[in-house]
């Protein structure tokens, strides 16, 4: 299977902390997509960024996209408890196909 | 319906059972995707719908997995003599509008059906 590859695989803050996610592909995109998923539950879409954006924010998160690193990062600031779930991020390797990466396990602890 | 909905939320089969798993989209939702989730990994493409066209479905790992979408709407997600490698969570999605480079194709995902091959 073709999935990109995120980095780290586990992370673990403190409260009020910023925590980053890297995420790489292998192939051209049109778009990329950050997703969450909660442990048992389906995921939840966090924000998009087209390939001709270099930096897009949401809330307490920040994406930046560099297409000929083919990377992207998620930065999220003053993180929560709350925030405790697996990141994915997912490029269109065709418009309606989405390839999603392994996943960043963050663990945020109050 | 407030979000996509997936029934049965577990199944457990016994190998060389046959299974269906629903999906109910979004109403007005043109476009359904399907994915399989294994444990500890990202979810993988299967298939996608636009409208009851399936038009591609180039992820679906065998001939015993099949899907449909007569009429546009529900979507149904059949494996046939399961095996303990099918064992996964499958997700389906649904969007708006076909998805297009230009055009938010934010996709809302159902909270998956467990499936255990036992």
């Amino acid at each position: 299977s073709q999935q990109g590859e995120e980095d780290p695989q586990a992370l673990s803050i403190q409260e009020g902390e910023n925590a980053t996610m890297n995420c790489s592909y292998k192939t051209s995109i049109n778009n990329l997509q950050w997703y969450r998923q909660n442990s048992g539950r389906g995921l939840v879409h966090l924000i998009l960024i087209r390939s001709n954006e270099r930096e897009k924010h949401s809330g307490r998160l920040r994406v930046t996209l560099d297409t000929s690193k083919k990377s992207s990062s998620l930065l999220i600031t003053a993180s929560r408890a709350a925030d405790t779930a697996s990141y994915f991020c997912a490029t269109d390797v065709e418009a309606y196909k989405y390839i999603f990466g392994t996943g960043t396990r963050l663990k945020v602890l109050a | 319906g407030a979000g996509v909905s997936q029934s049965p939320r577990y199944k457990v089969a016994k190998r060389g059972q046959d299974v269906a798993l629903r999906c109910d989209p979004i109403s007005g939702h043109v476009s359904l995707f399907w994915y399989q989730q294994a444990l500890g990994q990202g979810p993988e493409f299967l298939t996608y719908f636009q409208n009851e066209a399936q038009l591609d479905k180039s992820g679906l790992p065998s001939d015993r997995f099949f899907a449909e979408r007569p009429e546009g709407s529900v979507s149904t997600l059949k494996i046939q003599r399961t095996q303990q490698e099918d064992s996964a969570v499958y997700l389906c999605a649904s969007s708006l509008s076909p998805p297009h480079m230009y055009m938010n194709t934010e996709a809302f995902f159902g909270q998956g059906t467990r499936l255990t091959v036992v």
